[in-house]
């Protein structure tokens, strides 16, 4: 079993619809990040999370460390948010290690 | 800011040939820097890291080995590729548990 588990895979949705991905892990951690992958491979770091919600614009990511669950959700979505989306996670050991989840494909349609 | 090159962008090499691959750092002194390779249709995997310079930590057995020579500067090298070494090198950064910096990578693919 992963130490970090993405759902879904792959997700399709309409332009506007709004967009939950969620992430378990099951190793102790000290924060978790959530990364967007765009088709060319870049990487760029969304958030970095180690309790409650962030947003930034149309994107929020939330965390519950009791349920070792976090979501990334994306309000009117738009076809320029197609991208794979990761889930990463750092453990407690200070070293600042990442475990990835597999990712999330996401493809919005106009 | 910090900041971080890696070369080359692409690279296709014959299985049995060598490796290298560059990842230098700017604005950040000191920082823990990581090797990362995704596998195609696969996630994500740390390779190496290195909390500073000659000090290396490798997470899984493989063909690859990397270096530190230089506190901004980040080496893997191979001495002979397989044909399962391919795939796209990240080089990261981390300067703190919050603050986390990925490199362009660079997309081998071994022929």
């Amino acid at each position: 079993k992963n130490e970090v588990e993405q759902s879904p895979q792959n997700l399709t949705a309409q332009e506007g619809e709004f967009i939950t991905i969620n992430c378990s892990y099951s190793v102790g951690i000290s924060a978790l990040h959530w990364l967007q992958q765009h088709p060319g491979g870049g990487i760029v770091s969304l958030f970095m999370l180690s309790s409650g919600k962030k947003k930034h614009g149309r994107l929020i990511a939330t965390i519950n460390i009791q349920e070792k669950h976090s979501s990334l959700h994306i309000t009117a979505s738009h076809p320029r948010d197609s991208a794979v989306y990761i889930c990463a996670v750092t453990d407690n050991f200070g070293n600042e290690k990442l475990t990835f989840g597999t990712g999330t494909r996401l493809t919005i349609i106009p | 800011s910090q900041t971080i090159h890696q070369w080359p962008a692409t690279l296709v090499q014959p299985v049995g040939s060598p490796l290298s691959l560059e990842c230098t750092v700017e604005g950040t002194s000191n920082p823990n820097l990581y090797w990362y390779r995704q596998a195609a249709g696969r996630g994500l995997q740390l390779l190496f890291y290195s909390v500073g310079i000659g000090q290396i930590s490798s997470e899984v057995p493989q063909n690859l080995s990397a270096s530190r020579p230089q506190d901004r500067q980040f080496i893997l090298s191979s001495k002979k590729l397989l044909l399962s070494d391919s795939g796209f090198y990240l080089c990261a950064l981390a300067v703190s548990t919050d603050t986390q910096y990925f490199g362009p990578g660079t997309r081998l693919t071994v022929l």
